[in-house]
């Protein structure tokens, strides 16, 4: 499979805890972005990378929030003291031309 | 005013319809429109993309874009219940950066 993957698809978290998630992007594609969606609304820009630069960071987004792409390969994207509001599905996309392509998203619950 | 509106619908058509969806974008300088149809709970899939004024048709779906009048439309012809799902519009408006934004989607739902 040559598209975006995202791991893990699920993931059920306790408040206060860290999580990490992993986006593997087309492997041509030098963009990578990552977007955070709740139910009823479009995807929420987080961060995007231009291969390993970090060109832009959502002002909404707290501290908390972390990612990473070294060498312009994969990214990570890094909650800490995770809050019942982080709830939502995390999307990566990866593009060289304009065109994103998204992968399965991550799914996270914070109880 | 936000970046990128649509009418969160839902917009309900009969089967073998012409569904109509419509876009708004602040940023007069983008450049670069893209229609992404998403399943309830699935990811978003791109369906069409569209650069320049002027029509553009791929099977069943035909992206409009009128920069003068800041909107981007999809037109989707012989409308069939597998095209029931979310339809988002996204922007890459030039005082964003570049960067890919999205409007909150509007619902299409095709009646058998």
């Amino acid at each position: 499979d040559t598209g975006v993957s995202q791991n893990p698809r699920h993931k059920i978290t306790k408040r206060g805890q860290n999580v990490t998630f992993r986006c593997d992007p087309i492997s041509e594609h030098n963009r990578l972005y990552w977007y955070r969606q709740t139910l009823g609304q479009g995807p929420e820009f987080l961060t995007y990378f231009q291969n390993e630069a970090q060109l832009e960071k959502s002002r909404l987004l707290s501290d908390r929030f972390s990612a990473e792409r070294p060498k312009g390969s994969f990214s990570t994207l890094e909650i800490q003291r995770t809050e019942q509001g982080d709830s939502a599905m995390y999307l990566c996309a990866s593009s060289i031309s304009g065109e994103a392509f998204f992968g399965q998203g991550t799914r996270l619950t914070v109880v | 005013q936000k970046e990128v509106e649509q009418n969160s619908g839902p917009l309900s058509v009969p089967e073998g319809a012409i569904a109509s969806l419509n876009c708004t974008y602040s940023d007069r300088g983008s450049q670069s429109f893209f229609w992404y149809r998403q399943y309830s709970g699935k990811s978003p899939e791109l369906i069409m993309s569209i650069y320049s004024n002027g029509d553009k048709e791929d099977g069943r779906f035909t992206a409009q874009l009128n920069t003068a009048s800041q909107y981007v439309s999809l037109l989707i012809r012989d409308s069939q219940p597998s095209d029931s799902a979310t339809y988002l519009c996204a922007v890459e408006p030039k005082s964003s950066g570049d960067k890919l934004t999205f409007g909150t989607g509007t619902r299409l739902a095709v009646r058998p």
